[in-house]
């Protein structure tokens, strides 16, 4: 299970507080994402990153900011305008070659706000 | 876009039966299609994957297999067991972009 790490595993928040989680890989990819998981929805993808220094909207960006100043590195903040941000985060990473689309999970953060 | 339908949303076996979960998507151009499963409070993990220029995939008790055509692909489990329990979620990926768009997840069960 290693190559790619997500913390914390579980996470706090009040309402109104932005709050960064954090995501890193080993696994010399260039790719990694950011989905969302809710019941009954499966993932859905928020941002996505397939080189250092640039990124892009997935289909629920809203409420959420990224950056990707190192390749290693994909966090994610989630803002206050996020409306309805208790959810389980997942993050992922692939080698972002032509042809080359596994994409490897970390274990993820619970996000609950309370 | 692309848009994935994964069907049914809970799947209950008994051992030793067969499990076939289906997916359609919207894009004909897409030409990567993994299943992924996914234990309870664990992350999803690969399973099979099949590509665009292969029409089936098997990997023991796992099979996949993909209609062009029709757009859909399916996921096979034969001989199943109580560890076969979980989530699975199938996913496509759009031709020219590094993303995969993702099923809503099957809940399989396979009682002893």
């Amino acid at each position: 299970d290693g190559g790619i790490t997500q913390s914390p595993k579980y996470l706090f928040r009040k309402e109104g507080q932005n709050v960064t989680l954090s995501c890193e890989q080993n696994l010399n990819h260039d790719a990694m994402y950011w989905y969302r998981q809710d019941p009954g929805q499966g993932l859905r993808l928020i941002y996505y990153s397939q080189i250092v220094n640039d990124f892009q909207k997935g289909d629920i960006a809203e409420g959420y900011s990224v950056s990707r100043e190192k390749k290693e590195s994909f966090p994610l903040t989630v803002t206050s305008a996020q409306k309805n941000p208790t959810a389980f985060y997942l993050c992922a990473s692939s080698p972002g070659l032509a042809g080359v689309n596994e994409q490897f999970f970390g274990p993820g953060t619970r996000l609950t706000v309370l | 876009g692309e848009n994935v339908e994964q069907h049914p949303s809970t799947l209950s076996v008994q051992e030793g039966d067969s499990a076939v979960i289906k997916c359609t998507y919207s894009d004909s151009a897409s030409n990567y299609f993994p299943w992924y499963k996914q234990e309870l409070g664990k992350r999803p993990q690969l399973i099979i994957d099949i590509r665009s220029n292969v029409g089936e995939k098997k990997d023991q008790r796992i099979a996949v297999t993909l209609n062009k055509t029709a757009k859909h692909f399916s996921l096979h489990i034969t001989e199943t067991q109580p560890e076969d329990s979980a989530v699975y979620f199938c996913a496509a990926c759009p031709a020219g972009f590094q993303k995969l768009v993702f099923g809503t997840g099957t809940r399989l069960l396979v009682s002893p």
